[in-house]
């Protein structure tokens, strides 16, 4: 069974930069797309970007200039960098797997988690 | 991109059906046949219900449907039961090979 673990601070000060990974177990993140999603607290779902286990990334436009995703095969891990973060970028996040197509549905999902910007 | 718009609240009695529309742009929902729609109880990761606008994944309850004409996406939930009690997203692929997601839609079983 695919599992995905998010990891990282809970709390990043305004104007850092938030780090996320996403461990995979169960199964290699090569052959698919890795997407990382965000939900404000009581807000709807923010898809964030994806990125091929090749490397190759896509973006949430409103975000694409502060937002680095990367991968490790040797580690089986996804990260995501945030910058220059402000109050808005309060959410949870979330790690899924996507197929191995760039449209694929998001089939397996982390347990997201909670990140507060704050000073 | 702007999200995809959702009913923000849909409400049905037990063993009635209910739809979710989820309406989009001739650069998402209407550009391919790639929207899914994924169900989140509080507290809880999104699961998903549907992919390539009317395919269920293995599991999922066959109560649950799909279907897409022009711009605007649509989740039918038959035979609506307590547990379908919950937060309902559509999400599609776009033109410029990213995603967006819907607004999001509240179902309260009455």
């Amino acid at each position: 069974q695919v599992q995905l673990q998010e990891s990282g601070p809970g709390l990043v000060k305004p104007s850092e930069t938030l780090s996320l990974t996403c461990t995979v177990s169960g199964d290699s993140i090569n052959t698919y797309f890795w997407n990382w999603i965000r939900q404000p607290p009581g807000e709807g779902l923010e898809w964030i970007g994806h990125i091929y286990y090749s490397g190759s990334t896509n973006y949430n436009p409103s975000l694409k200039s502060r937002v680095t995703i990367s991968v490790d095969t040797s580690k089986n891990q996804i990260s995501l960098k945030l910058n220059s973060v402000t109050a808005a970028d309060t959410a949870l996040y979330y790690c899924a797997r996507g197929g191995k197509g760039s449209a694929s549905p998001l089939d397996y999902w982390g347990q997201g988690t909670l990140v507060t910007v704050s000073s | 991109q702007s999200a995809l718009t959702q009913p923000a609240s849909v409400s049905g009695s037990p063993g009635q059906s209910i739809t979710i529309s989820c309406t989009g742009t001739s650069s998402d929902v209407g550009a391919y046949n790639y929207v899914s729609w994924y169900q989140q109880h509080p507290d809880k990761a999104p699961k998903l219900l549907i992919y390539e606008v009317s395919f269920r994944p293995s599991g999922v309850s066959d109560r649950f449907s799909g279907s897409k004409s022009g711009n605007t996406a649509s989740l039918t939930i038959s035979g609506l039961q307590a547990e379908d009690e919950a937060d309902y997203y559509c999400i599609s692929y776009t033109t410029s090979s990213t995603k967006v997601f819907g607004t999001g839609t509240k179902v309260t079983v009455l």
